[in-house]
């Protein structure tokens, strides 16, 4: 079983809709989450730190539920700039070390 | 601030040459990673280095090596390169220690072996 999954998608949406991404985890040792943004052949870069009482940055909402070991990344209001590929991310508590998940695709079409 | 820096961002090998891919960051972090990024795999770690003078391996450590030369730099080496490692690499930083260990990412290194 992978440390972090996620549906790979693709996911295409219609501009202006809302779309939800889940990413469960299996170390139950994981400290700190986080959502981050992939546009293609780019480097990753950080969208926003998922906390427990879940979060919101605009139109990202991240939400962390520990029991069932699963974050979640809710876009509203879509853009066409939104189409990248979005990585679950989660870290162990006292480690430095990331551990990544594969990544959903999400495309917005006009 | 030029953030994380990698050089070359292209580069074709043939099995057996050696090589290595370059990265500065000029944030005054302490940690730094190599990871390579494959298709359906997602980004793997090959090595890290929490401090000068200290490395450790990853999760795919098998036919690199690196340096830490100072602060700045960290340099991942191929020494006898195999198709397998045909990847794009991507090099990170960490501010220090403190959490939440967000890591700021390189514009990476397009490598094919042939």
């Amino acid at each position: 079983r992978k440390e972090v999954e996620q549906d790979p998608g693709p996911f295409n949406v219609p501009e202006g809709a809302t779309v939800a991404f889940n990413c469960t985890y299996s170390n139950s040792a994981s400290q700190s989450f986080f959502w981050y943004r992939q546009d293609c052949r780019k480097e990753p870069k950080l969208l926003m730190s998922v906390y427990s009482s879940g979060n919101e940055d605009g139109r990202f909402t991240a939400q962390l539920n520990r029991a069932s070991q699963y974050i979640s990344l809710l876009i509203r209001d879509s853009k066409l700039s939104d189409s990248a590929t979005y990585l679950c991310v989660v870290n162990e508590f006292g480690n430095e070390k990331l551990t990544f998940g594969t990544g959903t695709r999400l495309t917005i079409i006009p | 601030n030029a953030g994380v820096t990698q050089t070359p961002k292209f580069q074709v090998l043939k099995t057996g040459q050696s090589m290595t891919l370059q990265c500065a960051q000029d944030m005054n972090h302490n940690s730094m990673y190599w990871y390579r990024q494959d298709p359906g795999m997602g980004l793997r770690l090959i090595y890290y280095s929490a401090s000068e003078g200290t490395t450790d391996k990853g999760e795919v450590p098998n036919g690199y090596n690196v340096s830490r030369l100072n602060k700045r730099e960290f340099s991942l080496r191929l020494e006898s390169a195999a198709p397998s490692q045909t990847s794009v690499y991507f090099c990170a930083s960490t501010p220090p220690a403190g959490g939440p260990y967000e890591q700021y990412f390189g514009p990476g290194t397009r490598l094919t072996v042939t």
